[in-house]
């Protein structure tokens, strides 16, 4: 089974600055099946990147991913108010498993 | 608009069967390029894949939670179905149904959550 690492688990910013936030599989993982989802409290999860950088409909252009293998990013180019939530990146495994990671919490400093 | 809507009981005595529906509305789940899942958060915690379904029946669940976990479907109510057996304090949380692109990590349509409480 595939474990995913986020960190940090906390990141404390202010609007208009960037955020990098960093996902570590402890195996290698395809970069077509690593995905980024954003929740806000008392919200579902809403889907934002997939494929490691693709955006998924209506996403900002703020919003990208990269990485391959193991390590993955989503930076999120100048925050915006509504852009403080959780964030969560997630793999479909080889078994048709889904896994996510532990979440990033993106708070206003 | 494709639309996701959980329903069920939101409290459940300890050892009992928690059981949840999910209704499609916008969509049929009978397409091939889907499959149906079921995911859940403990509150203040993060999110747990539990499983999910194809149209034709075949199931892929949680390693973890196999044992106790059955879901099906029923295409003519457009409908897909949780449950979990024998459960405890710790299957408290809310569980949302998504959809799942096929053979791929893309869930891109959940429907609001529901919280199913697990106590006497």
């Amino acid at each position: 089974e595939i474990v995913l690492t986020q960190s940090p688990g906390t990141l404390s910013l202010s609007p208009g600055e960037r955020a990098t936030l960093s996902c570590r599989a402890s195996q290698s993982v395809s970069s077509s099946y690593l995905a980024w989802y954003q929740q806000k409290p008392g919200q579902a999860p809403r889907l934002l990147i997939y494929g490691a950088s693709s955006r998924a409909t209506g996403i900002p252009d703020r919003f990208s991913g990269s990485g391959s293998g193991t390590d993955f990013t989503l930076t999120i180019s100048r925050l915006e108010p509504e852009d403080f939530a959780v964030y969560y990146c997630q793999q479909y495994g080889s078994s048709r498993e889904l896994t996510f990671g532990g979440g990033t919490k993106v708070e206003i400093k | 608009q494709l639309q996701l809507q959980e329903s069920g009981p939101g409290l459940v005595k300890p050892s009992e069967t928690l059981s949840l529906t999910c209704t499609v509305s916008g969509g049929s789940i009978s397409s091939s390029s889907y499959y149906w899942g079921w995911i859940r958060q403990p509150p203040g915690k993060g999110l747990e894949w539990i499983g999910s379904i194809y149209y034709s029946g075949s199931t892929y669940y949680n390693p973890s939670l196999k044992s106790r976990v059955t879901i099906s479907v029923d295409t003519s109510k457009n409908q897909f179905s949780l449950k979990l057996s024998s459960v405890t304090a710790a299957d408290t949380a809310v569980y949302y149904c998504a959809r799942q692109v096929k053979y791929s990590s893309k869930l891109d349509y959940w429907g609001q959550g529901t919280l199913v409480t697990v106590s006497s």
